[in-house]
């Protein structure tokens, strides 16, 4: 299974946006890019996934380098709910997810 | 539309022991995953099933075995218990085998005494 590098923590402030870097330089053709998030006593939760194009869904934007080794989720406005460890997870099994230990983003009011 | 529930929430129990976790699925999903999140090893994934078969097996003694219903409900069986199987234990249903947004259970939290 191919592996995505994080940062541990990443702080910021409410109401501004979020860039969360991701590499992935031994991606494969055929692995999509996930990310998930988990909250503070909760179970994971989907966010977004994409294969080689940019996406935009109601939670957040994926920007996927055009090598594909590197993506960014992107938060538009951070709020105080937005903190939480985002996992970057490399897959062509949907139902198979490998985590890593993930990025713990903290937001300041 | 009802999330996926999870049953027991919490479990205590002794060496030796075993156990059966329940996990139902959000309603029209016919695959179920299960992962293991502990501090120290973090979220590893257990199994998935899909139309009643195992499609998908992590890396873990055969102590750990699933199986799904026909109504997609899944449960997940550990014999023997060890110390070291204390964890939170997640189900995540998704629409179909491989389905790339998977939704997660708020987990069975297992001690073992």
């Amino acid at each position: 299974d191919a592996k995505t590098t994080q940062p541990n923590s990443m702080e910021s402030n409410e109401e501004e946006p979020v860039h969360l870097p991701c590499n992935h330089s031994t991606i494969s053709g055929t692995d999509y890019i996930h990310w998930y998030r988990q909250l503070p006593s909760q179970g994971p939760e989907y966010v977004i996934h994409g294969l080689t194009s940019n996406v935009n869904n109601r939670m957040a934007s994926l920007a996927i380098a055009e090598d594909r080794k590197s993506s960014t989720l992107i938060l538009h406005r951070a709020t105080l709910r937005d903190a939480a460890v985002y996992y970057c997870i490399l897959s062509n099994q949907g139902g198979k997810l490998i985590f890593g230990q993930g990025t713990e983003l903290s937001v300041k009011p | 539309k009802a999330g996926v529930t999870q049953t027991p929430r919490y479990l205590i129990k002794t060496r030796g022991q075993q156990v059966t976790l329940s996990c139902s699925p959000i309603s029209g999903h016919r695959s179920v995953s299960w992962y293991q999140q502990t501090p120290g090893q973090g979220l590893q994934f257990l199994f998935e099933y899909f139309s009643e078969t195992q499609r998908n097996k992590g890396n873990f003694p055969g102590r750990f075995s699933g199986r799904q219903f026909s109504n997609s409900r899944s449960e997940m069986n550990v014999s023997t218990l060890e110390l070291g199987d204390s964890a939170l234990y997640l189900c995540a249903s998704s629409l179909a085998l491989g389905g790339y947004e998977q939704y997660f259970g708020p987990g069975t939290r297992l001690t073992v005494t």
